[in-house]
């Protein structure tokens, strides 16, 4: 079945740019998600990127699709404590919530 | 984005009992999503919650151990019934994002069972 995989820890310094990676298998996914989990709250929707993109920027967030790949990637500029959290890669062939598959989170930790 | 307030935030349970889960909504909204989140894992879909009909539940989950109520288009709420130590995890309760894309989550149930 389809598969999102990304690494469980990252270590950053303050200041710094983060980059999250997120590997998925469905070739026929259409929207990949970034959400952030901070300690005892809810997942947040970042951002999202439709499979005919390669890249969008928002701010401090620049997501990165390779859809060759099927890599999908979060930079982070300017890494701030605030920053620390659980960050999940997730991604659907639609909107429909039953086909939405998460990766098991890459948890960013700041150091000084 | 909607607000979601869900509670209890965490709860401690003996085995064998069950607990009820509330999610409420600060918009109407037609579906309402219920997740669980294991120990070190990703989110799982458990169930989809409609208005007006009974809910819709992903495989490996049933209405006898996960019973929903949806009773209006700003309320849900997700019993764990029967409770062994393998239901702990966090219970999430999701809707759409405004956009279509994406949906906004709850801060999560952490459930404790001893």
């Amino acid at each position: 079945g389809e598969d999102v995989e990304q690494s469980l820890f990252l270590s950053v310094r303050e200041g710094d740019s983060s980059v999250i990676n997120c590997t998925y298998t469905d070739s026929s996914s259409t929207y990949l998600y970034w959400y952030k989990q901070e300690p005892g709250a809810g997942l947040q929707l970042l951002t999202y990127i439709f499979s005919n993109m390669d890249m969008k920027q928002d701010q401090r967030l620049t997501v990165l699709l390779n859809k060759k790949d099927k890599h999908l990637s979060l930079r982070i500029a300017d890494t701030q404590t605030g920053d620390s959290a659980i960050y999940f890669c997730a991604e659907s062939r639609d909107s429909s919530a039953s086909k939405i598959i998460f990766g098991s989170g890459t948890r960013l930790s700041i150091r000084p | 984005s909607a607000v979601i307030s869900q509670k209890p935030s965490r709860d401690i349970c003996q085995r064998g009992t069950s607990l009820t889960i509330q999610c409420q909504v600060d918009s109407q909204v037609t579906m309402m999503f219920w997740y669980r989140q294991q120990p070190g894992q990703s989110l799982t879909l458990i169930a989809t919650a409609n208005q007006g009909s009974e809910a819709t539940y992903e495989s490996g989950f049933v209405i006898d151990k996960f019973p929903i109520s949806r009773p209006n288009l700003t309320f849900s709420t997700l019993t764990v019934s029967n409770m062994s130590p393998e239901d702990s995890s966090i219970y999430l309760c999701s809707v759409e994002e405004p956009t279509g894309y994406g949906y906004t989550f709850g801060s999560g149930t952490r459930l404790t069972v001893v």
